[in-house]
Parts: structure tokens; C-alpha cells; sequence
């Protein structure tokens, strides 16, 4: 079984400082986990994954994310938020089960970025 | 265009009625998925193919119908539309079983009266 939480629902940062998301996860086997990005009224675009190599993932746009094994966690971050950021964002975990793998989403975070 | 797209884009039915969400992919991608997109749920995966005439329920298939008869379709049918069926519908693609990379269609945002 599979679970990822996202520990806020709604994160506010004004432009130009840090922004981090946070996602902790919990996987019976080796887990790929993931982030996704939302904009208003669009699909689902991938922000990075991290597929068992280096722990620290570089994505699109400036994100990044760091998979720590030891607090089952993988917090999306940015050094310096832009207001084309702002948006829903997804975690998500898949784990190799010698099938199918799915994918399963957390409930979201909305980040907005004030002026 | 390439790529993956839904049809409609913005649908409303009543209670009752049989509805079909169409979703058509260019890229001959093995795995083909339905999810619902709720408040508080994130997404959760209704249905999902490994290859056209191959299908197997997710998480929330009550309710819903699928059939894959060529590669490139995935249609979605709630068969008799429920006001706790209104959500918004996305259907999304992957070359193979392993989940590297998914990707998904804009949308469609089915309101049930």
C-alpha cells in the first residue's frame, strides 16, 4: 500500500522569497515519487520525479526536491517564488509492485504569491 | 494535434441521463487512465487500460463504464449520471507500466443537476 500527504493545503509567499512544499509519503516498496503542477483550469504538467537516483531532483521552472529516505519525505522547494507560480501542486507516489504501477496523488497544495 | 485531448471540454446533465467522456491520445501510448479530480481527494484513478481491449478498475469505479476498441481512445460513460458524479475528469497516458512519466488532457468539468 501506498499514501502521500501533503502537510499544507493552502501556502501564500510574497514574490522573490523561498517557497516549500511539503510531502511525506509512505510506500511498501521503493517508491518513484513525484510533483505536479496544476494551473488554473489545465491539466497536470510534470515538475520533477525522483525514479531511485540521485536524492536531490532538479524540475522545470527553478523547482527542486529532496527525497529523504530516513523521514519518508520529499519537499518540494524554489529559492525565489515568481507569480507565474502560482498554483495547485500534487505529490504523488508510485512504488514498483511487479505490476502496474499507479499513481497516487495527495489532496493538493495551493500556492499563491503575493505581489 | 498531438497530444492528448477531451471532449467536452464543460458538460451539465441531469440525474439519470447516460453521459460519454471522450478522450483521444496521438501518440500510441500503451496505458490509457480516468481520473476524478474532487476537493480534499486530489485525483483518484476511476479506470485504467494496459492496451486496447484491456481495462481493470481503480480506486472509484462505481458508477462508470470504459471500453478501449482502438489504441488512441479511452471514452468514460457514467451510465446513469448521480449529482456525486459531478467533478472534474482527467484523462491522462504513459507508454508503459512503469510510471515515469504520465500525461494528462486539459479537463472536463462535468456538472450533474
Amino acid at each position: 500500500a501506498q499514501s502521500v500527504t501533503q502537510l499544507d493545503s493552502h501556502v501564500s509567499v510574497s514574490e522573490g522569497t523561498p517557497v516549500l512544499l511539503r510531502c511525506n509519503y509512505s510506500s511498501s516498496y521503493s517508491p518513484s515519487l513525484f510533483w505536479y503542477v496544476q494551473h488554473p483550469n489545465k491539466g497536470l504538467q510534470l515538475l520533477l520525479k525522483y525514479t531511485s537516483a540521485a536524492t536531490l531532483v532538479k524540475g522545470i521552472n527553478g523547482f527542486e526536491a529532496e527525497f529523504k529516505k530516513s523521514e519518508t519525505s520529499f519537499h518540494l522547494t524554489k529559492p525565489s517564488a515568481h507569480m507565474s507560480d502560482a498554483a495547485e501542486y500534487f505529490c504523488v507516489v508510485t512504488a514498483n509492485n511487479f505490476g502496474n504501477e499507479k499513481l497516487t496523488f495527495g489532496t493538493g497544495t495551493r500556492l499563491t504569491i503575493i505581489p | 494535434d498531438a497530444g492528448i485531448t477531451q471532449s467536452p471540454r464543460y458538460k451539465i446533465t441531469e440525474t439519470g441521463r447516460q453521459v460519454t467522456l471522450m478522450c483521444h491520445q496521438t501518440w500510441s501510448h500503451s496505458y490509457m487512465f480516468w481520473y476524478r479530480q474532487d476537493l480534499g481527494h486530489g485525483l483518484r484513478l476511476i479506470y485504467y487500460s494496459a492496451a486496447a481491449d484491456i481495462t481493470d478498475k481503480g480506486e472509484v469505479p462505481d458508477g462508470y463504464v470504459v471500453s478501449r476498441s482502438k489504441t488512441e481512445n479511452f471514452p468514460l460513460t457514467l451510465e446513469s449520471a448521480t449529482r456525486s458524479q459531478t467533478s472534474v475528469y482527467f484523462c491522462a497516458s504513459r507508454t508503459g507500466p512503469v510510471a515515469y512519466e504520465q500525461y494528462f488532457g486539459p479537463g472536463t468539468r462535468l456538472t450533474v443537476t
